[in-house]
């Protein structure tokens, strides 16, 4: 059975600085990665998807990395702002439909 | 109306109510989900449609019944629910294969 854990569970940092949220998984036969942003209360919004194909995705300020050999995903946020702060979650399809297994999330603050 | 809708925002149902949330997708797909988010878990897969049918049902209560009318449209019927029932009710939806799945901003369900 797929396990995906998210470390750490909760994060604070300055605003400016540069952050690595991290996401492991222990079946590596994935086709697919996808990180999350939830704010408090509210739905998913889709930040990055990777396939198993692939090494790595980039969005804006947001890069995410796979390494599926090792069962690791990174999502590397630069410049972190007062807007990044929600949760965040890592999810693995290891379905041929999106049937995603999740991670509990990092929760992130951004501080002024 | 653009992505995922989901109605009600907020639900609070009697134990032995009968209710129903509603999930719209306005982007195209053919694969539709139910997913349950309780507090400090991870979010977990409740059913699948892919085509208009079901195509997983994650060992859920018969007290929840989902239907799929057509591709846009998921309901989860909801009757005689209990306490721990109470989660953010989340619905997404994805293309078929291995492609990006969009969420709801959810239905908080609260069972007295």
């Amino acid at each position: 059975k797929q396990e995906v854990t998210q470390i750490p569970a909760a994060l604070s940092v300055p605003e400016g600085e540069n952050l690595v949220l991290n996401c492991s998984f222990t079946d590596s036969a994935i086709y697919n990665l996808q990180w999350f942003r939830q704010d408090p209360g509210k739905g998913l919004t889709s930040l990055l998807l990777i396939q198993s194909s692939q090494r790595e995705q980039t969005s804006g300020r947001l890069n995410a990395s796979l390494d599926k050999s090792s069962g690791r995903s990174t999502l590397y946020i630069a410049a972190s702002q007062p807007g990044d702060s929600a949760t965040y979650l890592c999810a693995v399809n290891t379905g041929t439909a999106s049937k995603l297994t999740f991670g509990t999330g990092t929760r992130l603050q951004v501080t002024l | 109306e653009t992505g995922v809708t989901q109605t009600p925002r907020h639900l609070v149902m009697g134990m032995t109510n009968k209710k129903s949330l509603k999930c719209e997708q306005h982007l195209g797909h053919n694969a539709m989900y139910w997913y349950k988010q309780s507090a400090k878990k991870p979010l977990e897969l409740m059913f699948v449609y892919s085509l208009e049918e079901r195509v997983e049902n994650n060992s859920v209560p018969s007290r929840f019944s989902p239907e799929c009318p057509n591709s846009s449209h998921l309901f989860l019927h909801l009757h005689t629910l209990q306490p721990e029932d109470s989660a953010l009710y989340l619905c997404a939806s994805s293309g078929t294969g291995n492609t990006e799945a969009f969420f709801g901003q959810g239905t908080r369900l609260t069972v007295v």
